[in-house]
């Protein structure tokens, strides 16, 4: 099976700060890569799907790239409703489709 | 408005079983593929099941064998029988819709998940 490596496992941050959580494949994935945010108590939020497109009603602040089997989340302002644990997903053909451990981000 | 509602959750002893059902709304429930998630507490997320719309399911290694998928498309409804359950199947479980018809595309809407607890 395909194992997806977050990380950090969490971090803390500035409001206004540029925040950068990668995600690594063990194997190539192409870019069959997503990203969602989960709030405390709520199901998972869609943000990102193939790599770097932007999920419908996104804020735009939210980024994501590629880079072989290297894969970034960006958020480039911090702002207070992002504090969430943030999940990557490969679903490329070939169950499991994997989520990494998360990232949970926090306001200093 | 897309709308996911988990329900069947509950307390459940070792071995037991129990049907959990996801009732979808907003959105072609036969065109497009659904899954279910599971978080253990205070854990991250595992894929567990999922149907495409044309009904060939998938499941992950952990369940195979004592989980079984399957939907209603006249009753907008997804459902997921769990069977032999094990202290580690304790998890609050979500449904989730795909993007298409194929199971290994994003998923675009979740529901608010419903409590699975596995003790004596």
């Amino acid at each position: 099976d395909i194992q997806m490596t977050q990380s950090p496992s969490s971090l803390s941050a500035f409001v206004g700060d540029r925040v950068t959580i990668t995600c690594r494949a063990s194997q190539g994935i192409s870019n069959y890569l997503a990203w969602y945010q989960q709030k405390p108590g709520k199901g998972p939020k869609l943000l990102i799907y193939a790599a770097s497109t932007l999920q419908s009603g996104v804020p735009s602040r939210f980024s994501g790239s590629a880079s072989g089997t290297d894969f970034t989340l960006t958020i480039s302002s911090l702002q207070p409703e992002d504090v969430a644990t943030y999940y990557c997903q490969k679903y490329n053909s070939a169950p499991p489709l994997t989520f990494g451990g998360g990232t949970k981000v926090e306001i200093k | 408005e897309v709308q996911l509602l988990e329900s069947g959750g509950g307390l459940v002893q070792p071995g037991g079983s129990l049907r959990l059902s996801c009732a979808a709304s907003g959105f072609t429930f036969s065109s497009s593929a659904m899954t279910w998630v599971r978080q253990a507490p205070r854990k991250g997320l595992e894929w567990v099941s999922a149907i495409s719309s044309g009904g060939s399911t998938y499941y992950a290694d952990s369940v195979k064998g004592r989980f079984t998928i399957s939907r209603d498309n006249s009753k907008n409804t997804l459902y997921l029988q769990l069977n032999s359950l094990r202290a580690d199947d304790t998890a609050v479980y979500y449904c989730a819709k795909g993007r298409g018809k194929y199971y290994d595309l994003p998923l675009d809407y979740w529901g608010q998940g419903t409590l699975v607890t596995v003790s004596s």
